[in-house]
């Protein structure tokens, strides 16, 4: 079945470091995918979306390009800061029933 | 425009009890989706409400149902509660036409669940 595989944390940056959380994907058909971020104590907030192959969804200083060749859809940013500290989720839509697929989050720590 | 909202924000709840979550949709959004989300884990989908009827259904047994109201609310029932559906339970609003919801969605801040 479809499903989403997201690196492992937790991840411990310094401020101003460059950072990357791996996202790739299982899915029939063609998806449209997805990053949220939760932060401590809080729900999911819409980060950025990609819709079709070669999209690149951008939000924030975040970027993710939405690579069908390698079914991935790795999540970047060139400098964070400490409020980036949250849990970040990689997901795929599933029109079938109109469901979100989530990987299991990575925790992203940044350091001052 | 208001977003998503969800009520109560925590809850305890002991094991056999009945447990019922309400959401109220964004302005504007027909579509309500219900996640379960257990410590440390990502967000699992429960079932999907389209204009009232119940439009998709994840792996979760008969004892979780759902409503949604005309307004679009929605409410999520969890009878004979067990230790394992403690969790932060999470509705998300999405606007669908012509049967098709959209896929985006977005979240409230989530019901707390205790089991004890």
């Amino acid at each position: 079945g479809d499903s989403v595989t997201q690196m492992e944390g937790p991840v411990t940056l310094s401020e101003e470091a460059f950072l990357t959380i791996n996202c790739t994907y299982t899915a029939t058909g063609y998806p449209s995918l997805f990053w949220y971020v939760q932060y401590p104590g809080e729900g999911l907030q819409l980060l950025l979306k990609a819709t079709k192959a070669d999209d690149k969804g951008s939000n924030k200083g975040f970027e993710a390009t939405y690579r069908k060749e390698t079914t991935s859809f790795h999540l970047e940013k060139g400098s964070v800061q400490v409020s980036d500290s949250a849990v970040y989720f990689c997901a795929l839509h599933y029109n079938q029933g109109g469901k979100l697929i989530f990987g299991q989050g990575t925790e992203l720590s940044v350091k001052p | 425009e208001t977003g998503v909202t969800q009520s109560p924000t925590h809850l305890i709840k002991t094991r056999g009890q009945q447990v019922t979550l309400r959401c109220s949709s964004q302005s504007g959004h027909n579509t309500v989706s219900w996640y379960q989300q257990a410590l440390g884990q990502g967000p699992q989908f429960i079932f999907q409400y389209y204009r009232e009827e119940e439009n998709g259904r994840g792996n979760f047994p008969p004892r979780f149902s759902g409503l949604q109201f005309p307004n679009y609310s929605s409410e999520l029932n969890v009878n004979a509660l067990e230790l394992d559906d403690s969790a932060l339970y999470l509705c998300a609003s999405s606007l669908g036409s012509g049967g098709v919801p959209q896929e985006t969605q977005y979240f409230g801040p989530g019901t707390r669940l205790l089991v004890l």
